[in-house]
């Protein structure tokens, strides 16, 4: 298995509140992605890295923000969550996209707003 | 926009019956394709991936993948279903963002069901 850590696994949270849901690797891969998982919709991409300070947004970033400071940590932001933001959110990492692409999931966390 | 779609929201199939689980794309030039299984409360596993080559592609856990252009498909099969086999399995595509990285793009998911 990757070694990929998510932390926290489980949390439960009020709307309005801060929330920061780190990643952390240590196979030393390039890539990093925040998705999040909902019944009906499968993955949808938060945001991704390609490097240390370097993060682009995915399909469904808006209320979220993302950091990287180093090659083995990628920390997602709720800075105001919402129940909206009721999810299970998954890191995943890949060594190269230049080359086949695939990505190595964790085990992901899962949050509650209240 | 480029993308998959797995038209079933489950497949049931009795212990030791072949299996499919489908997956179409829509992407412009040649498709990566992908297929992940996920375990109850567990992270998504890497099952097997189509670049370019043979049409069939062999993966973990005894399953195969069809690749067919004309039909744009990508289907998931095993000759043999286990009821270890059932899962929520998710169809994948390579897709470029303007910043030049790849992504994965996911289908929404078949959950998969293997009666004894």
């Amino acid at each position: 298995d990757a070694g990929i850590t998510q932390s926290p696994r489980h949390k439960v949270t009020e709307t309005g509140t801060p929330v920061t849901l780190r990643c952390h690797q240590t196979e030393n891969h390039r890539y990093m992605y925040w998705y999040r998982q909902d019944p009906g919709h499968g993955l949808r991409l938060i945001h991704y890295s390609y490097g240390v300070k370097d993060t682009d947004k995915g399909e469904v970033s808006d209320g979220y923000s993302v950091s990287r400071s180093k090659t083995e940590d990628f920390l997602l932001t709720l800075e105001s969550a919402t129940s909206s933001q009721t999810s299970v959110y998954f890191c995943a990492i890949s060594e190269s996209t230049r080359n086949t692409g695939e990505l190595f999931f964790g085990e992901g966390s899962r949050l509650t707003v209240l | 926009a480029q993308s998959v779609a797995q038209p079933e929201d489950q497949v049931n199939v009795a212990e030791g019956n072949p299996l499919t689980v489908k997956c179409t794309y829509s992407v412009s030039g040649n498709p990566y394709l992908f297929w992940y299984v996920q375990y109850p409360n567990r992270g998504l596993q890497f099952l097997l991936k189509y670049i370019t080559g043979d049409n069939l592609v062999k993966g973990s856990y005894g399953f195969e993948a069809e690749f067919n252009k004309s039909q744009t498909s990508f289907h998931l099969k095993k000759p043999s279903a286990l009821v270890s086999d059932s899962a929520l399995y998710f169809c994948a595509v390579r897709v470029y963002a303007d910043s030049g990285y790849s992504t994965l793009t996911f289908g929404k998911g078949t959950m998969l069901l293997v009666s004894p």
